[in-house]
């Protein structure tokens, strides 16, 4: 089916390691996002990728790295894990105007001990 | 700036009966306006969205809203809950132009048989 990839589903890291989450769409969309989801906060925004080649902070970027490997594939990685990191992350794409929404995946549920 | 605002953090209702979800916005210009539903364990879905069309937008699922821009408004309802709603609900505001989507806290709906 066409949409957002996202793996792994789920995640346990210790404190201080590191990471990469995976995203892909097929849906030949020119922008994507990492939110994460914290119960009683809704949906943080961490970066985004307006376009192939361009990434671009958003509201909680620290801690977080991200590339934009193609159009396709969009990636965040943890460099150094913390508790406060324990979230459920998800990877969103749109068309170029948000008038369209986002698609989303269905999220990677990480815990940091 | 844009926010949106999301009364009640949990709302329950009858099966049957009338569901209302609210959600306030605000926007310097015409918003585009959204709501998402997410069941448990997945992803957002999106419900229905406002553009600048018809102030009141049908959905999947029986859901419907009304864009009222005297009141910043762009509340969810339904007429008759089904067992089947149960899950959480997201208003997310963008505008012309805007890199991104901002999303409310959310909504639980819980339907009591």
């Amino acid at each position: 089916n066409a949409g957002v990839t996202q793996t792994p589903k789920f995640q346990v890291l210790k404190t201080g390691q590191s990471m990469t989450l995976q995203c892909a769409q097929d849906m030949n969309h020119n922008s994507m996002y990492w939110y994460r989801q914290d119960p009683g906060m809704g949906l943080r925004l961490i970066y985004y990728s307006a376009s192939e080649g361009t990434t671009d902070k958003g509201e909680v970027p620290n801690g977080y790295n991200v590339s934009r490997l193609n159009k396709r594939e969009f990636s965040l990685r943890l460099e150094s894990a913390a508790p406060s990191q324990t979230s459920v992350y998800f990877c969103a794409s749109s068309e170029s105007r948000t008038q369209y929404g986002y698609t989303f995946g269905s999220g990677t549920r990480l815990t940091v001990v | 700036a844009q926010s949106v605002t999301q009364l009640g953090s949990h709302v329950s209702v009858s099966e049957g009966a009338l569901v209302l979800l609210r959600c306030n916005y605000s926007s310097s210009v015409p918003p585009y306006l959204f709501w998402y539903v997410q069941y448990p364990n997945q992803g957002l879905q999106l419900l229905l969205k406002y553009t600048s069309a018809a102030t009141l937008v049908k959905g999947i699922n029986g859901f419907e809203a009304e864009f009222k821009k005297s009141e910043t408004s762009f509340h969810l309802t339904k007429p008759s809950a089904h067992m089947s709603d149960a899950a959480e609900y997201f208003c997310a505001v963008s505008k012309t132009g805007a890199n991104n989507l901002f999303f409310g806290t959310g909504t639980r709906l819980t339907v009591i048989p």
